[in-house]
């Protein structure tokens, strides 16, 4: 069965914080991985993605993930939030037949 | 703009109406999916369709009934809901075998009353 745990549902920091939530996921076969995100009132886009090579990917607005095959694992990063990364994240595994998502982790960033 | 086009954005509707959600995909993608986001739950998938062909069903009550004419249309037909079935609809779509990455809709805003 394909399936996607985020273990983070609501998060808080402070601007200039770092960043890392979780992702692990359950596919049997060749998978593909992506960090999608939903600002306030807008629709869910797609912040970066892994299907193969480097396991250490670089998305737009500095985030960053990593695939950890032995722990099927694929955790997002961040250095240094702002405000305006204030957003729901939803990991998320494509498989032959669909994509999985997560969740949902919640991400309120404090001025 | 996604490429995902859903309309209406925002519906009102009554326990006894008819109604119905589109939503084309510009993309040439052989895979669309319903999804339903609620507030504090999980993005829920309902359906998908690989090649006009249903593939999934998660356990969705029958008042919510999809339809896959072609690989670039997606309705969703509602009838007889009920105010818990207040929600956000999205629809998504993506290219399975090669990029499986979903594209999505702007969603309609659905309200039961």
């Amino acid at each position: 069965a394909q399936s996607v745990s985020q273990h983070n549902h609501h998060v808080i920091l402070s601007e200039a914080a770092s960043l890392e939530l979780g992702c692990n996921y359950s596919y049997g076969g060749t998978v593909n991985l992506f960090w999608y995100v939903q600002y306030p009132g807008q629709h869910l886009q797609l912040l970066l993605k892994y299907f193969s090579g480097d396991p250490l990917v670089k998305g737009i607005k500095g985030f960053e993930a990593e695939f950890i095959k032995s722990k099927f694992s694929f955790n997002l990063r961040k250095p240094s939030v702002q405000w305006s990364d204030t957003a729901e994240y939803f990991c998320a595994v494509g498989g032959y037949q669909k994509v999985t998502f997560g969740i949902g982790t919640k991400l309120q960033v404090i001025p | 703009e996604t490429g995902v086009t859903q309309t209406p954005r925002h519906l009102v509707m009554g326990m006894t109406n008819k109604k119905s959600l589109k939503c084309e995909q510009h993309l040439g993608h052989n895979a669309m999916y319903w999804y339903k986001q609620s507030a504090k739950k999980p993005l829920e998938l309902m359906f998908v369709y690989n090649f006009k062909e249903q593939t999934e069903n998660n356990s969705v009550p029958s008042r919510f009934s999809p339809e896959c004419p072609n690989s670039s249309h997606l309705f969703l037909h509602l009838h007889t809901l009920q105010p818990e079935d207040s929600a956000l609809y999205l629809c998504a779509s993506s290219q399975l075998g090669t990029s499986t990455e979903a594209f999505f809709g702007q969603g309609t805003r659905l309200t039961v009353v």
